[in-house]
């Protein structure tokens, strides 16, 4: 149980596109979606937090308005990059608290490539 | 400093062998402690909690120090399979927040 479907699993774009990411949590409700970045060889860096009904907070460093996140209900959280350059390469993760207990479920992850 | 710091490794180990990671956190208030495992190009998964009493998972063990605030993990009779970073995470010690060590590279050969 308590699945995190994200997708898609990779993409490409060209630079100044924009790139939406979906994550669905499939049989739970996810009040709370935690968004990182990885970039190679380095640690998940939280990007944000999104909670169903409000607006997300941002880590220190990351630009809300290129970075935009909605979470309008409580089984779907979207991550879209705008304007996409290719320092924005990298492996994006979502990830729903479940309970002190079991840690929490992350989605498959987005490689998203920008050329 | 770093929230969660972890040696990257590679600790590359025969099979059979008995490896253990360490990973120190600085904030004292954090409560929630955990080894995930990833594999390249893949999404971190759950090896196991940390308990404050210390707990076991089959080859696995894992203990926790609060006092000198470290964590670490132990696997016995390294498997070919056991190969992958192992990441430790603790809790902001408010709220859901995870933060995530670097990572420690586990490499078991033949």
């Amino acid at each position: 149980g308590a699945v995190v479907s994200q997708h898609p699993s990779w993409v490409i774009c060209k630079s100044g596109t924009s790139v939406k990411i979906e994550c669905r949590s499939l049989d739970f409700q996810a009040t709370t979606m935690f968004w990182y970045r990885q970039f190679p060889k380095q640690s998940l860096m939280l990007m944000a937090t999104s909670n169903e009904g409000s607006k997300a907070t941002y880590e220190q460093g990351v630009e809300k308005d290129k970075f935009l996140i909605n979470h309008a209900s409580l089984t779907l959280s979207t991550l879209t990059v705008t304007s996409a350059h290719p320092e924005d390469s990298s492996f994006y993760i979502c990830s729903a608290p479940r309970d002190s207990n079991y840690g929490y479920t992350f989605g498959s992850g987005t490689r998203l490539t920008v050329v | 400093r770093k929230e969660v710091e972890q040696d990257p490794g590679p600790f590359n180990v025969p099979e059979g062998a008995t490896v253990a990671f360490n990973c120190t956190y600085s904030n004292s208030a954090s409560q929630s402690f955990f080894w995930y495992r990833q594999d390249c190009r893949k999404e971190p998964k759950l090896l196991m909690s940390v308990y404050s009493s210390g707990n076991e998972d089959g080859r696995f063990t894992a203990q926790l120090n609060r006092a000198s605030q470290y964590i670490s993990l132990l696997i016995r009779d390294s498997k070919l399979s056991d190969s992958a970073t192992y990441l430790c995470v603790v809790n902001r010690g408010s709220g859901n927040m995870l933060t995530f060590g670097g990572g420690t590279r586990l490499m078991v050969k033949p």
